[in-house]
């Protein structure tokens, strides 16, 4: 089945240390999006792409950084530089780079500090 | 800058209860698109509805129903005859046409919706 493909599903990072999330979409979709959720808040936009080898930053971006080399892959790296990376991060796509079409969403990394 | 408001944080009803989600966006933009999603515990969103503004039409699927007001800039979310399966995190979000390409939903702090048996 088409779908998005978060992993791991929990990751823990030790104080100074970079993390990588995953991200992979088999539904052919040009965008591809990472947010972050806070309990009790709404989700927050931290990197988007609308095409392959670019990538634009989005309201929250310090402390993270994104690669887009292949349509299907939008990685997510949690950087040192964030100092509050708890959190849970979902990506998404959609099927084309307007504003009009809904984003389809991956299950979810809940990221932890230990 | 555009910005959705969900005043209600929790909300609770008994099974079979109709309950309303409200919703109030901000844009300085003509053409926008207003968004519903739900998130049961699970944490993946799922998308219910969106609406662009240009439609005022209500739309009702099953026992959801949706109720766009431009005029208070509203975009409420009824569910009727609630059900358990119901109680989820609904997020209302919004998207404007800034010419440049989707640039991601500004998202509500959305309302915890709790259905009891």
């Amino acid at each position: 089945d088409g779908g998005i493909t978060q992993s791991p599903k929990y990751l823990f990072r030790k104080e100074g240390q970079n993390v990588t999330l995953s991200c992979e979409q088999n539904l052919n979709h040009d965008a591809m999006y990472w947010y972050r959720q806070d309990p009790g808040q709404g989700l927050r936009l931290i990197y988007y792409s609308q095409i392959v080898n670019d990538f634009q930053k989005g309201d929250i971006a310090e402390g993270y950084s994104v690669s887009r080399e292949k349509k299907e892959s939008f990685p997510l790296t949690v950087t040192s530089a964030q100092k509050n990376p708890t959190a849970f991060y979902l990506c998404a796509s959609s099927t084309s780079r307007e504003e009009d079409q809904p984003q389809h969403f991956g299950d979810g990394t809940r990221l932890s500090i230990l | 800058a555009q910005k959705v408001t969900q005043a209600q944080t929790e909300i609770s009803v008994v099974e079979k209860e109709d309950v309303t989600l409200d919703c109030v966006y901000e844009t300085r933009d003509t053409t926008y698109y207003l968004f519903w999603y739900k998130q049961p515990p699970s944490g993946e969103l799922v998308f219910l509805i969106r609406r662009n503004s240009f439609d005022e039409q209500n739309e009702i699927s099953g026992r959801y129903s949706w109720n766009f007001q431009k005029s208070t800039s509203s975009f409420n979310f009824t569910i009727t005859a609630s059900q358990v399966v119901d109680s989820a995190v609904y997020f209302c979000a919004l998207s404007e046409d800034s010419g440049g390409g989707a640039d991601g939903l500004t998202f509500g702090k959305g309302t915890h919706l709790i259905i009891q048996p």
